[in-house]
Parts: structure tokens; sequence; C-alpha cells
């Protein structure tokens, strides 16, 4: 079975600072991860996947994360936040390679001027 | 834009009616996936098409159905409607499958059931 634990349901973070959003998944198998960006009244918005290869990958945006295979951790993080990464953002793992997707609950991230 | 379109963007049911909602994928796809979104909460897998045939399903209902056109366009059809199926509902298209194709995702169906 595959599942994500997002550990925050809600994020502020100051406009230039870094930004953190965690993530924990469990597969029982090596597992394909994603994260989505939800932005009020738009369409779901993939900003970086991983699927095997890099361990760190770079996304849009400024956006990057790593996946850990000890901690079971896809953490994604952003050097500089900028007041247009307000959204939601959702950690996603893929059943199979056919793009079925299980998402976490989401993080909601907030940037204070 | 994402090219993946669906129709109604607004719909309002009674408990107990039917109803049909539409995705037309992106230009190409063959895949089809529908997921639910409650308020406040991440999207849940329903099923997916693919090539016509359904090729997966979470753990929804009979009352949960689908079907897939020749040209790729999807319907999600949800019988004896309850209070809980308010939601958005979300398709997203994308080619084949395998781990280098993208899913693109359409912007909802907000479904209301009073």
């Amino acid at each position: 079975a595959q599942s994500v634990t997002q550990l925050d349901s809600h994020v502020s973070v100051s406009e230039g600072t870094p930004v953190l959003l965690r993530c924990n998944y469990s597969s029982s198998y090596s597992p394909s991860l994603f994260w989505y960006v939800q932005h009020p009244n738009k369409g779901l918005q993939l900003l970086l996947k991983y699927t095997s290869a890099a361990t760190l990958v770079k996304g849009i945006n400024g956006f990057e994360a790593e996946f850990k295979k000890s901690e079971t951790s896809f953490h994604l993080t952003k050097p500089s936040a900028h007041m247009s990464d307000a959204a939601e953002y959702f950690c996603v793992v893929s059943r199979n390679t056919g793009n079925q997707f299980y998402f976490g609950t989401g993080t909601s991230l907030t940037v204070i001027p | 834009e994402t090219g993946v379109t669906q129709s109604p963007t607004h719909l309002i049911k009674t408990r107990g009616q039917q109803v049909t909602l539409r995705c037309s994928s992106q230009s190409g796809h063959n895949t089809v996936s529908w997921y639910q979104q409650a308020l406040g909460q991440g999207p849940q897998f329903i099923f997916q098409y693919y090539r016509e045939e359904e090729n997966g399903r979470g753990n929804f209902p009979p009352r949960f159905s689908g079907l897939q056109f020749p040209n790729y366009s999807s319907e999600l059809n949800v019988n004896a409607l309850e209070l809980d199926d308010s939601a958005l509902y979300l398709c997203a298209s994308s080619l084949a499958t395998g781990e280098n194709t993208e899913a693109f995702f359409g912007q909802g169906t907000r479904l209301t059931v009073v």
C-alpha cells in the first residue's frame, strides 16, 4: 500500500525566507513521488517529481525536493519565498507507473509581506 | 492552461439524483483518471481509464462509474447521490502509462448535493 503524510497543515513564512514543507511516505516498493501546487480557483500544477533517478529533484519556480529512503521523506524546499508562492501544496505518491495518485492532506502556505 | 477541460464547472443536485460529469483530455492523451476532492482535503483517486477500459480503482462504491470514449474523452457517473458526494471532482489526463509521463489536471467540477 502507498500513502503520504504531510506533517504540517499550515506553514507561514516571511517573504524572502526559506520554505520547508515536510512529507513522509510509505510504499511497499520503490515509489514515484510528486509535489503539486493548487492556487485558489486554479487547477493542480506539477512542481516536481521523483522517479528513481537523482535523489535531489529540481522543479519549477525555484522549488526542489530531496528523496531520502532511509528517512522515508520527500520534503519540499525553496531558498526564498515569494508572495506568489502562497497556495496549497500536495505531496503525492503514485500507485504504479500509471499516474494513479495518492495525495496527502495538503499544506497551506502563507507568505507574509 | 493544461488543455484538459471539464464540464460543467458547477452543479447542484438533490440527494438521490444521478449526475454525469465530463472531461476532455489533452490532445493525444489516452489515459484519464478521476479524483474527488472534499473541502479541505487532498484529492482521492476514484478510477482510471486507459484505452476505454478501467485500469484501476480506488476505494469508491459501485455507484461511481465511468466511461472512456474512442476519442479518449471521459465521463464520471454517480448514482443515488448522497450529501457526502459534495466535492470538487478533478480529471487528469496523461499519455499512456509510464514513469516519464506527466498527468495534467483540469480545473474541476464543483458538485453540491442538497
